[in-house]
């Protein structure tokens, strides 16, 4: 079945670090992938997504790079900040009749920024 | 405008007792989705309506019931709640069926004692 690998966490860096957060996926088919993140207290907001390989899906900052011969969609920012303190979410949503409307989650990554 | 909103946002009850939780969404959408986070922050599908229509019944014990009256609402009904039970359960909202970004609501945190 489907499944998503995240770099375990949590993960602490000071504001202006460069963030990596490493995911990796098996799906049996054509995947779409997304990260989702989540603040304390809140629900999931979707951060940003990729549809085919070689695809950068960017937001706030954050980029992340479909890339189907690694099966991987790391997530990265160049400059954290203390506000981008949450939980991140890698996810995807496989083809298929059921399937295809299914997000499957990795585990999270806890990320704190401290000033 | 909340997209896509639960209520309550929390809900202590003891074991044994019947509860449901409301999702509403006025996105436009046509697939909605309950989710369970566990405490270790672990979401996991439990169900997927389709313009009304259950698609996606995953392994969930039959205490849980969810019913969608129309394509805005879907709500989860769970009958003899457990302490396993204990969760926070997030409602998701999709365009259409099919590879589409999901939209979540603010979570219902259940606390069972």
């Amino acid at each position: 079945g489907d499944s998503v690998t995240q770099m375990e966490g949590p993960v602490t860096l000071s504001e202006e670090a460069f963030l990596t957060i490493n995911c990796t996926y098996t799906a049996t088919g054509y995947p779409s992938l997304f990260w989702y993140v989540q603040y304390p207290g809140e629900g999931l907001q979707l951060l940003l997504k990729a549809t085919k390989a070689d695809d950068k899906g960017s937001n706030k900052g954050f980029e992340a790079t479909y890339r189907k011969e690694t099966t991987s969609f790391h997530l990265e920012k160049g400059s954290v900040q203390v506000s981008d303190s949450a939980v991140y979410f890698c996810a995807l949503s496989d083809r298929g009749e059921t399937s295809g409307s299914r997000l499957t989650f990795g585990e999270g990554t806890q990320l704190t920024v401290n000033p | 405008d909340t997209a896509v909103s639960q209520t309550p946002k929390y809900l202590v009850t003891q074991m044994g007792n019947d509860k449901s939780i409301k999702c509403e969404q006025n996105l436009g959408h046509d697939t909605m989705y309950w989710y369970k986070q566990d405490s270790k922050k672990f979401l996991k599908i439990m169900f997927s309506y389709n313009n009304k229509e259950l698609i996606i019944n995953e392994t969930v014990p039959n205490r849980f019931s969810p019913k969608s009256p129309d394509k805005a609402h879907l709500n989860l009904h769970i009958n003899s709640l457990e302490l396993g039970d204990s969760a926070v359960y997030f409602c998701a909202s999709s365009q259409a069926f099919g590879r589409y970004e999901q939209y979540f609501g603010p979570g219902t945190r259940l606390t069972v004692t």
